[in-house]
């Protein structure tokens, strides 16, 4: 069966400090991962996503992932937080019934 | 379009009462979901149309939730006799049919069964 681990459920890190959130899964096949951002009163919002080719990728507001097929990791990161990326933010595997992680709260520390 | 939308955003409910929600996706998206998602946790894949076809839904769909969407538009999720347990976010997304697919989250309906 699918699933998604987040080992962190909560983060703090300074502005502009580095950023790495992990997420493994399971999966029986080639997992199609995604990671979403949640912001207080707001709907989830799609960060990137994988599914093939380059396992390491880029998505928006700065952030990236990178696949790793041996560790069954999708981790996210970002070289500089910005207090506006405090927020919780979820791993997702899966297609049409997708399986979220956890999560893990960010706290951003001025 | 301004993408997913759900109707009501909040709803406090007593307990035994039947409630119901609707989700409109986003114009031309012919795939809608629904999804659970309660305090502290990643949200729980309840269940997926294509079109008006029901086409997956999950053990956590227990008998007193059903779902429709009669015209492969608008959706709605009614839950029955509900009870404490039920509290909790119901989120429906939309994605357009192909291998893979982004889901566009609504904003979701908050129950409170009280």
């Amino acid at each position: 069966a699918q699933s998604v681990t987040q080992p962190d459920i909560h983060i703090t890190v300074s502005e502009g400090a580095s950023l790495e959130l992990r997420c493994n899964y399971s999966y029986g096949a080639t997992p199609y991962l995604f990671w979403y951002v949640q912001s207080p009163g707001q709907g989830l919002q799609l960060l990137l996503k994988y599914f093939s080719g380059d396992t390491l990728v880029q998505g928006i507001k700065g952030f990236e992932a990178e696949f790793k097929r041996s560790q069954s990791s999708f981790n996210l990161r970002k070289p500089s937080v910005h207090w506006s990326d405090a927020a919780e933010y979820f791993c997702a595997v899966g297609n049409n019934d997708m399986r979220f992680g956890a999560g893990t709260r960010l706290t951003v520390k001025p | 379009d301004t993408g997913v939308s759900q109707d009501p955003r909040h709803k406090i409910t007593k307990r035994g009462q039947n409630v119901t929600f609707r989700c409109d996706p986003i114009s031309e998206h012919n795939r809608l979901y629904w999804y659970r998602q309660t305090l502290g946790q990643g949200p729980e894949f309840l269940t997926y149309f294509q079109n008006e076809a029901q086409l997956e839904k999950s053990r956590l769909l227990s008998d007193r939730f059903s779902a429709e969407r009669p015209k492969g538009s608008f959706s709605t999720l009614e839950i029955q006799r509900t009870e404490q347990g039920d509290s909790a976010m119901y989120l429906c997304a939309s994605s357009l049919d192909r291998g893979w697919n982004e889901q566009f989250f609504g904003p979701g309906t908050r129950l409170t069964v009280l």
